[in-house]
């Protein structure tokens, strides 16, 4: 299976101030004849299933504000939340669908 | 608009058999551009996705190593849902159990899920 680490654990940032969360895969998850990296993300909040947010590494979810993107290729992913709302406190996970799925451990962010 | 619903038995006992049914709307468990899956949550394992069942002309399974040979997820046409069977279950498969849809058309990844279950094994 391919793993999934993330960085950091966890994660205190301002209100207002920008969050990355990093995310990679022990194998590329690029899959070159689509050109799509097998890659998305997720946010949990506390009692509730986890919401896709991204996915192909950077197409945003209906819904989803615009100030969550998703970046990178390969093996090495990126979340960033531009400018931290309280609403956005919760664990994000990423997760790889290239081959059998797998999830990273989860990011816990916080209101520093 | 899809939902998923599920229902089940909070609590098991040990070598027995778990057993969850997820509750389609808003999109059919034979569609062609969807798989339906179940996952776990737990402290120690984390996220975990146990297997999925999907309809391509026939049906196919697919099961995660961890637990094959103790799973079996099936579809019901009929009811317009999808099951899971976890056998011989120990306390180490307490977790939350959600379903969940795979978006095969377009997104490819996990956009819709239950509501969660969480499912104690426990005499």
């Amino acid at each position: 299976d391919i793993v999934m680490t993330q960085s950091p654990d966890s994660l205190a940032v301002s209100l207002g101030e920008r969050a990355t969360i990093n995310c990679k895969s022990s194998q590329s998850v690029l899959y070159s004849s689509h050109n799509k990296n097998f890659l998305g993300w997720y946010q949990q909040k506390p009692g509730q299933p986890p919401k896709l947010l991204i996915y192909w590494a950077s197409i945003r979810e209906s819904g989803v504000p615009d100030r969550f993107s998703g970046s990178g290729s390969g093996s090495d992913f990126t979340l960033t939340i531009s400018s931290l709302q309280a609403e956005d406190v919760a664990i994000y996970y990423c997760q790889q669908y290239y081959t059998t799925p797998t999830f990273g451990q989860g990011t816990r962010l916080e209101i520093k | 608009q899809v939902r998923l619903q599920q229902s089940g038995p909070g609590l098991v006992k040990p070598s027995q058999t778990l057993s969850l049914t997820c509750a389609i709307s808003g999109d059919s468990v034979s569609s062609s551009n969807a798989a339906w899956n179940w996952i776990r949550q737990s402290p120690s394992r984390g996220l975990e996705w146990l297997g999925r069942t999907n309809y391509r002309s026939k049906w196919y399974s697919d099961y995660a190593v961890s637990v094959k040979g103790r799973i079996t997820i099936n579809a019901d046409t009929s009811k317009n849902q999808f099951s899971l069977q976890l056998n011989s279950v120990t306390p180490e498969d307490t977790a939350v159990y959600y379903c969940a849809r795979r978006d095969d058309l377009l997104r490819g990844s996990f956009d819709h899920w239950g509501q969660g279950t969480l499912v104690t094994v426990s005499s």
